[in-house]
């Protein structure tokens, strides 16, 4: 049974780009949640989603930032016109019925902006 | 929301000895606290949990204890080995609240040989 699968593993970007990074929540999992981490720091919630559902995106920046997690596939975080400070591991998790289970991490994506 | 309290942020221990990482945190309503540890470079993996019906929980080396009136919880590592060292993470959830885990800021522990 594969793990949270994350790809890319490292991702570089310029300034402006976009940055399209996907998730693939273990097999049965219908909870998907990202965040990221800042180096030397901790993890900061961006968005909880269910299967075409945004549940919470409170801490999701207001702008340039979207999360989708459609009815087939993986599930996506796009940040447009990236900027230096995008530069972060973001990790994605997943749980088959809410928190009550734990979460299972996936390996992140390292964003870097150049 | 939630706000979760992790210290020491470091803590360094000679191998053998033991090592406690204390976390708070503010609502009374949570009910779940995981543990997790991050190895340089790699994902946060949960290496024990705790309900808030349980006081304590043990498994092997690692013991994890809850005060619900004073709103803190504690990992125990015992016969400390240089592979514990890591960062670990606290975390604390509740199923009425927002849908996710709020972390601490992380204990880096260094297990010296």
């Amino acid at each position: 049974n594969a793990g949270v699968m994350q790809n890319p593993r490292h991702l570089v970007r310029r300034r402006g780009q976009e940055a399209r990074l996907r998730c693939s929540p273990v097999k049965g999992h219908s909870h998907v949640y990202w965040y990221r981490q800042l180096p030397e720091e901790g993890l900061k919630f961006m968005v909880y989603l269910q299967k075409e559902n945004i549940i919470d995106e409170s801490g999701m920046p207001k702008e340039r930032f979207s999360a989708e997690f459609p009815k087939e596939g993986p599930s996506i975080l796009r940040i447009q016109q990236v900027v230096r400070g995008d530069s972060a591991a973001y990790f994605c998790a997943s749980s088959p019925l809410g928190q009550e289970h734990g979460y299972t991490f996936g390996s992140g994506t390292r964003l870097t902006v150049v | 929301g939630e706000n979760v309290e992790q210290h020491p942020s470091t803590l360094s221990v000679q191998e053998g000895d033991s090592a406690v990482i204390k976390c708070t945190y503010s609502d009374s309503a949570s009910n779940y606290f995981p543990w997790y540890k991050q190895e340089l470079g790699k994902r946060p993996q949960l290496i024990i949990d705790i309900r808030s019906n349980v006081g304590e929980k043990k498994d092997q080396r690692i013991a994890v204890t809850l005060n619900k009136t004073a709103k803190h919880f504690s990992l125990h590592i015992t016969e400390t080995q240089p592979e514990d060292s890591a960062v670990y993470f606290c975390a604390a959830y509740h199923q009425t609240g927002a849908n996710n885990l709020f972390f601490g800021t992380g204990t880096r522990l260094t297990v010296i040989p």
